[in-house]
């Protein structure tokens, strides 16, 4: 298995222009995490999917941003207009229920500058 | 909604020596409390985690410890060794088990040789 595929990588944009970042899950998997991290907020949960329907969007900053997943394989974060605020790393995870406790597993993050 | 400290934010010691980063909780239905890893550039990885039905939990030379009742617990990591060098994020989930997590601040672990 590859693992959650994020991608960018990096990205680098202007202010104002809008950005969409984007995640393959694990395959099976049926919940779906994007976290933001940056050095004076840490880590930080905004928002997840259960089989492909928003569950909980209560960290999500602002109306400037929006997530869909309209597959199990597929899901993006959205951002328009960018803020240079905005800049952090998105990571994205999966998790599998199991009837208990599941564990997540981290996508490799995107790296988004805004200018 | 859940709040999680951590401390301390940088921890330096001696090769060989014990770690110990501790965790304190605010939300009493909190049921699962993982352990991440992460290195300088990489994603965070699950190290070890531990059930609001157990006190303690040992993987090699990495422990966990859960106090329900004071609300805390710790990452215990014995003789340590150059690779243990990372950051440390302690998590907390409440709700019924596949809620997001609330992360710690993370603790820089230092390993002196």
């Amino acid at each position: 298995d590859a693992g959650v595929i994020q991608s960018p990588r990096h990205e680098v944009t202007e202010m104002g222009q809008e950005v969409t970042l984007r995640c393959k899950p694990i395959s099976g998997h049926d919940y779906l995490f994007w976290y933001r991290q940056t050095m004076m907020r840490g880590l930080e949960l905004l928002i997840y999917f259960n089989n492909n329907v928003p569950i909980d969007d209560s960290g999500m900053p602002e109306d400037r941003f929006s997530a869909k997943m309209p597959n199990a394989s597929f899901s993006t974060l959205k951002i328009q207009p960018s803020e240079p605020r905005d800049s952090a790393v998105y990571f994205c995870a999966s998790s599998q229920w199991q009837g208990s406790y599941n564990e997540q597993f981290f996508g490799p993050g995107t790296r988004l500058t805004v200018l | 909604g859940e709040n999680v400290e951590q401390h301390p934010s940088t921890l330096s010691v001696q090769e060989g020596d014990s770690a110990v980063i501790k965790c304190t909780y605010s939300d009493s239905a909190s049921n699962y409390f993982p352990w991440y890893k992460q290195e300088l550039g990489k994603r965070p990885q699950l190290i070890i985690d531990i059930r609001s039905n157990v006190g303690e939990k040992k993987d090699q030379r990495i422990a966990v410890t859960l106090n329900k009742t004071a609300k805390h617990f710790s990452l215990h990591i014995t003789e340590t060794q150059p690779e243990d060098s990372a950051v440390y994020f302690c998590a907390a989930r409440s709700g019924g088990g596949a809620d997001g997590l609330t992360f710690g601040k993370g603790t820089h672990l230092i390993i002196q040789p």
